[in-house]
């Protein structure tokens, strides 16, 4: 069964600071990864995607790595700024098939 | 081109009610998932419609029951609700085979109160 793991479940920055969002998953034979933002009350919002076959995924002041062989992945964000505060959320995927997600990483980003 | 919507926004049911839950797929997805998001946790896997057929379900009570619709829509309905289904419910949708990548979009969610 796949587990999926985020540490921190909470982090605070002050505004300005490069930050680091881990993501760990038990079963590495996965297809793809999916970071994404949560606000509070809200759906989800596609951040990165990145498939089995590639390493990392660049946008914007965001980088998403994958490791498969470990069973990790990073979401660096560049020069935090309060409008990402949310919870950021990975999921890992088989193919055309379900999402497994970790319970999040709450970031607040003090001005 | 049009997102995932979802509606309705909010619902506040009783105990031992019936509900349905209603998503529109981006234009093009054939495929169509629900989760279910308990506060504080991540979404978790209720079930997956691909081309009107399940393709797939989580571990959660023949009471959740799905429909696909001809033009990918999908309904979610729950019967004999019950308080711990208080939650965001979140449907996606997905191109698929379409491009090989199997990106999952979400929609605004329809949080579900029962008292």
């Amino acid at each position: 069964k796949q587990e999926v793991t985020q540490i921190p479940a909470a982090l605070s920055v002050p505004e300005g600071e490069n930050l680091v969002l881990n993501c760990s998953f038990t079963d590495s034979a996965i297809y793809n990864l999916q970071w994404f933002r949560q606000d509070p009350g809200k759906g989800l919002t596609s951040l990165l995607l990145i498939q089995s076959s590639q390493r990392e995924q660049t946008s914007g002041r965001l980088n998403a790595s994958l490791d498969k062989s470990s069973g990790r992945s990073t979401l660096y964000i560049a020069a935090s700024q309060p409008g990402d505060s949310a919870t950021y959320l990975c999921a890992v995927g088989f193919g055309n098939e379900k999402l497994t997600f970790g319970t999040g990483t709450r970031l607040t980003i003090i001005p | 081109e049009t997102g995932v919507t979802q509606s309705p926004t909010h619902l506040i049911k009783t105990r031992g009610q019936q509900v349905t839950l209603r998503c529109s797929s981006q234009s093009g997805h054939n495929t169509v998932s629900w989760y279910q998001q308990a506060l504080g946790q991540g979404p978790q896997f209720i079930f997956q419609y691909y081309r009107e057929e399940e393709n797939g379900r989580g571990n959660f009570p023949p009471r959740f029951s799905g429909l696909q619709f001809p033009n990918y829509s999908s309904e979610l309905n729950v019967n004999a609700l019950e308080l711990d289904d208080s939650a965001l419910y979140l449907c996606a949708s997905s191109p698929g085979v379409r491009t090989g990548s199997y990106e999952q979009y979400f929609g605004p969610g329809t949080r579900l109160t029962v008292t």
